[in-house]
């Protein structure tokens, strides 16, 4: 069965850094997309972006460029999600999920996610 | 950038009622590349239904999807207690792939 297993919550300070990590298995990693979602709290799911596991091209969403970086090591089929100089507004719950076939260009939607990981910017 | 509009913003049912929300597009969403996802408090997200009207693997025939251009719905039948949630509806034809603000569907 497809997984995807997500680093645990982080609790940073403003100004500081975080790098949370999304690890894939039962599929073969670098055939699919992979997306990240933000959900902050009492809000909806916002779309971060996504990074080509075959080529390892970040794309970012309008709001999410400049502190954001998304990188990946296929050998342990990971993707990362780095967040630099830190907020309170960054306060969030980030999860991965599974794209398009890179392939094909083709998704039935995003079946599989990750458990999603808590980060808490406070002082 | 395609703006989905769920309506209405919570929805008060008892178990065993039905009921419907609604997706409105700013644009067509070309190929009915619209999915729908119940999210619930520490979980998650679950796709119940994409392609607008197809049923994701192991979702329950009472989740229903249909549509197509601008407008789409999501029909519960009968809804059981695990199915109070918040629900998104989610385009996936054009970057920036987009949610809409959630429909919450409380118990009344």
């Amino acid at each position: 069965q497809v997984q995807l297993v997500q680093s645990g919550s982080e609790l940073k300070k403003p100004g500081a850094s975080v790098k949370i990590s999304c690890k894939a298995s039962k599929y073969t990693f670098t055939r699919y997309a992979m997306n990240w979602v933000r959900q902050a709290p009492g809000q909806g799911l916002e779309w971060m972006g996504w990074i080509n596991t075959n080529t390892g091209n970040p794309t970012y969403a309008q709001d999410f460029t400049g502190r954001f970086v998304f990188s990946l090591d296929t050998s342990v089929s990971t993707v990362y999600l780095q967040i630099s100089s830190l907020k309170a507004d960054d306060t969030a719950i980030y999860y991965c999920t599974r794209g398009a076939d890179l392939r094909s260009g083709y998704t039935s939607g995003w079946y599989y996610w990750g458990q999603g990981t808590l980060v808490t910017v406070s002082s | 950038e395609i703006v989905l509009t769920q309506s209405p913003g919570t929805l008060s049912l008892s178990p065993g009622e039905g009921g419907t929300l609604s997706c409105r597009a700013s644009q067509s969403v070309s190929n009915n590349f619209l999915a729908w996802y119940q999210h619930k408090p520490g979980q998650a997200p679950r796709l119940l239904i994409y392609g607008a009207s197809s049923r994701a693997t192991g979702i329950p025939d009472s989740f229903s999807g249909s549509g197509s251009g601008t407008d789409f719905t999501l029909t519960i039948s009968r809804l059981e207690p695990e199915d109070f949630a918040v629900y998104y509806c989610h385009q996936y034809v054009t970057s920036p792939w987009t949610f809409g603000q959630g429909t919450k569907v409380e118990i009344k």
